[in-house]
């Protein structure tokens, strides 16, 4: 079993939609990341918070708002998506000093 | 740029050999290496990871590493159809951020 959480599995939304993909985890990581990955492709480094605080932005679109409520949750917010950012949207944590990256599930997305 | 390479696939191998996939990378620094295993439609699951040049074992798998040669290989042993999945290499250096490299997609043929 995953110990990184995400919500929802699979979501629909079209161009002009607001919605948040969610991500817990309770492994007392303090990094936590979000990729994006389309098919037949590697996991595409997005955004990655230590410490609760935002450390890499890889100039994502300002159409994703990645938040950090706490050292446990993470949330990506999007807003006028394309379809080009139809993907699968996974997010990991880390614990800094092993450095193991352990994913969550995903979050399947498709942008109509 | 720090980039990472590995072989190129699709490999085939027939059940019960050795599959053997491998990485190099071309950052010096580079401190922690890990081979992780994605199905499709399913998010990468970690398998194996070294830090310290040699090899490490854990049942089927073994991962060697040689930094000075910055290349790091998986091998599979008594190669399973059930082990047919895309294997990423992924290569961390001083910081958060991880490198994948672009995947190998492994076939045990039955």
């Amino acid at each position: 079993d995953t110990e990184v959480t995400q919500t929802p599995k699979h979501l629909v939304m079209g161009m002009t939609n607001k919605k948040s993909l969610k991500c817990e985890q309770h492994m007392g990581h303090r990094a936590m990341y979000w990729y994006k990955q389309k098919a037949k492709k590697p996991p595409e480094l997005m955004f990655v918070y230590s410490y609760e605080k935002l450390s890499i932005n890889e100039s994502v679109p300002s159409r994703f708002s990645p938040e950090c409520p706490n050292s446990s949750l993470l949330n990506l917010h999007l807003h006028a998506l394309q379809p080009e950012d139809s993907a699968l949207y996974l997010c990991a944590s880390s614990n800094r000093t092993l450095g193991e990256l352990f994913f969550g599930e995903g979050s399947r997305l498709t942008v109509l | 740029q720090k980039e990472v390479e590995q072989n190129s696939g699709p490999l085939s191998v027939p059940e019960g050999a050795i599959a053997s996939l491998n990485c190099t990378y071309s950052d010096r620094g580079s401190q922690s290496f890990f081979w992780y295993r994605q199905y499709s439609g399913k998010s990468p699951e970690l398998i194996m990871f070294i830090y310290s040049n040699g090899d490490k074992e854990d049942g089927r798998f073994t991962a060697q590493l040689n930094k000075a040669s910055q290349y790091v290989s998986l091998l599979i042993r008594d190669s399973q159809p059930s082990d047919s999945a895309t294997y990423l290499c992924a290569v961390k250096g001083y910081g958060q951020n991880f490198v994948f490299g672009p995947g190998t997609r492994l076939s045990v043929l039955p």
